[in-house]
């Protein structure tokens, strides 16, 4: 079965921090996807950026950047010098064909709150 | 374009009534999944639809649940005898129906049953 672990609920920074969101998976796959998308409260699920398991390289747009160590099986998001626009809720998830289908598979969510 | 589109955004109705909620892909895409977040469950894959292959049912909570995608595009999910657990924000997603695939979701329906 797949499972996505995001441990940290809730995040509190103030405006400019950096912040990182935590993401672990487990999949028996050896093809895979990763995801992460941001719920704002408008409530809309926001996709952010799709990882493929053959492609490690670290990824950056803009302010966000995503690192991904299948040695650890982590797919971790940063945002660098947060704005308060950047509150919501993100949600890393995964998709493994072989096990589950097209499914997605979604961790709990983190809740980040960026403080003026 | 257009994104995916939901209907009704608020649904309140009394335990045991039926619902539907449906739901409009974006034009071209050949999937169609729902999907139901809820705070004690998180968020849940429900059923899926790709083109005019059997759709995958399995995430369906119960008989009471039933969905069904006409002419390969719009979708309606069908809630019978709803219960108070049903309360949620129901999702729905569409997607190009290529091998990688991403998923875009629309607003949701938040359903709320008394």
């Amino acid at each position: 079965a797949q499972k996505v672990t995001q441990a940290q609920t809730e995040i509190s920074v103030v405006e400019k921090e950096d912040v990182t969101l935590d993401c672990v998976y487990e999949t028996r796959d050896t093809t895979y996807y990763l995801f992460w998308y941001k719920q704002p409260p408008s409530g809309e699920l926001v996709f952010l950026i799709r990882r493929n398991s053959f492609d490690e390289q670290n990824e950056i747009s803009g302010r966000y950047s995503w690192n991904f160590q299948k040695s650890t099986s982590s797919f971790n998001f940063t945002i660098t010098a947060s704005q308060v626009v950047d509150s919501a809720v993100y949600f890393c998830a995964l998709s493994a064909r072989e096990t589950s289908g097209s499914r997605l598979t979604f961790g709990e969510g983190t809740q980040l709150t960026v403080n003026p | 374009g257009a994104g995916v589109s939901q209907s009704p955004s608020n649904k309140v109705t009394e335990k045991g009534k039926d619902v539907e909620l449906r739901c409009d892909p974006i034009s071209g895409h050949t999937a169609l999944y729902w999907y139901r977040q809820s705070l004690g469950q998180g968020l849940e894959f429900l059923i899926y639809f790709q083109g005019n292959s059997a759709p995958d049912k399995s995430g369906l909570p119960s008989d009471r649940f039933s969905a069904e995608r006409t002419g390969g595009s719009v979708s309606t999910l069908t809630i019978q005898r709803t219960q108070q657990e049903d309360s949620a924000v129901y999702l729905c997603a569409s997607s190009p129906g290529l091998a990688v695939d991403t998923q875009y979701f629309g607003p949701g329906t938040r359903l709320t049953v008394l």
